[in-house]
């Protein structure tokens, strides 16, 4: 159990368009989801909590213009990169729990590799 | 900035050898977990050691944790070439809200 799944696993936009990324709980509810990003051959890093019917909080430095975040369901969050340009090329990946094993037992999803050119 | 420093950044050993990474990071935590990541790849959690424990084991894996030294190892033993891969820490920062910060990680490489 605890599965979650992201997509796409890869996209390729062009600069100054939007790409949107999901992260879905397949078979439990998840009132926060989690979205890190990981630069090639480094660590990930915490950009925001996703918070269902509310506003996502995000880390210190990620701009929520840039990155914005959406939870409209029990089971979906949603980034969405706009405007993109090549220095957001990363690989974004998000993580959700079960309500009763948070807040541990948090599942990563598979990941999504986005580049832009 | 990120949490955890994990030490060395990369290990290269033989099959049958055992490999040892250590993590150390720079706050009060509630737990330290330990991730693994193939190449592109999301993550797989491999173990979850609290502030209160000293040692976990888990299957071949075990780990370590000395809040005093603000420090933890993950030892793999009898190691296979699919273990492969790279070793993150992360901790909580002492939050309960499920917020996660990673070391840099261990790119281990084994060969057969």
């Amino acid at each position: 159990g605890a599965v979650v799944s992201q997509h796409p696993s890869r996209v390729i936009c062009k600069s100054g368009t939007s790409v949107k990324i999901e992260c879905r709980s397949l078979d439990f509810q998840a009132t926060t989801m989690f979205w890190y990003r990981q630069f090639p051959k480094k660590s990930l890093m915490l950009m925001a909590t996703s918070n269902e019917g509310s506003k996502a909080t995000y880390e210190q430095g990620v701009e929520k213009d840039k990155f914005l975040i959406n939870h409209a369901s029990l089971t979906l969050s949603t980034l969405t990169v706009t405007s993109a340009h090549p220095e957001d090329s990363s690989f974004y990946i998000c993580s959700a729990s079960p309500r009763d094993r948070a807040p541990y037992g948090y599942t990563f999803g598979s990941g999504t590799r986005l580049t832009v050119v | 900035s990120q949490q955890g420093e994990e030490d060395p950044q990369a290990l290269s050993i033989q099959e049958g050898e055992n490999a040892t990474m250590n993590c150390s990071y720079k706050t009060s935590i509630n737990n330290l977990q330990w991730y693994r990541q193939n190449s592109g790849r999301g993550l797989v959690h491999l173990i979850l050691i609290r502030s209160n424990e000293r040692e976990k084991h888990s299957g071949r894996l075990r780990v370590t944790l000395d809040t005093s030294k603000k420090s933890s190892s993950l030892l793999i033993t009898a190691s296979r070439a699919a273990d492969t891969a790279s070793y993150f820490c992360a901790t909580d920062r002492g939050s309960t809200l499920g917020r996660l910060y990673f070391g840099r990680g261990t790119q281990l490489t084994v060969w057969p």
